[in-house]
């Protein structure tokens, strides 16, 4: 069965600094890939996706992820931290084994210090 | 695109006290359909989804029960609830892919 690594549970960084969550996933072949993010008390918020083709994907509010198959890696990054930022981001991933459900990882709380 | 509606935001109830959480689905038919649970500052359990009316699998064995009256109503139920059911709700569809899921805004239940 496949399955989602996030290693930092909890990651803090200066505004205006850059950012980079990591995604590990196991899984015989490339799945689909995604990254979500969940403001306190809300819902998720699709951030970006990877299904194909160009390993650099451009998402939402200014974050781009890079596949790296060698690695079996989806990290997350942005250039510029901003202080609305501040939030739980999910990676996750889904493959044509299991019926189409997303497998997530347990989520990085991120934090912006001022 | 899509959009989830959940009621209600948040939930109060006793131990043994039934429940019953409602996810409707508007601008997209037949979807497929989704019940995750969070517990407290950790990631999500998917405990149930649906591909059609009346069609529900069960993810994890436990006390509650989902049920699709509605191609696009979901309903997650319990007959009593237990402490352990306190969490944080999300109903969820899939994209146009079948693949990315979009999220409701999630029902918060306490059980005290």
């Amino acid at each position: 069965a496949q399955s989602v690594t996030q290693p930092d549970i909890h990651i803090t960084v200066s505004e205006g600094a850059s950012l980079e969550l990591r995604c590990n996933y196991s899984y015989g072949a490339t799945p689909y890939l995604f990254w979500y993010v969940q403001s306190p008390g809300q819902g998720l918020q699709l951030l970006l996706k990877y299904f194909s083709g160009d390993t650099l994907v451009q998402g939402i509010k200014g974050f781009e992820a890079e596949f790296k198959r060698s690695q079996s890696s989806f990290n997350l990054r942005k250039p510029s931290v901003h202080w609305s930022d501040a939030a739980e981001y999910f990676c996750a991933v889904v493959t044509t084994t299991n019926a189409g459900k997303s497998t997530f990882g347990d989520g990085t709380t991120l934090t912006v210090k001022p | 695109s899509q959009t989830i509606h959940q009621w209600p935001a948040t939930l109060v109830q006793p131990v043994g006290s039934p429940l019953s959480l409602e996810c409707t689905v508007e601008g997209t038919s037949n979807p497929n359909l989704y019940w995750y649970r969070q517990a407290a500052g950790r990631g999500l359990q998917l405990l149930f989804y649906s591909v059609g009316i009346g069609q529900i699998s069960s993810e994890v064995p436990q006390n509650l029960s989902a049920s699709r009256p509605q191609d696009r109503q979901f309903i997650l139920s319990s007959k009593k609830l237990l402490l352990s059911d306190s969490g944080f709700y999300l109903c969820a569809t899939t994209g146009d892919r079948g693949a990315e899921q979009y999220f409701g805004p999630g029902t918060r239940l306490t059980v005290t």
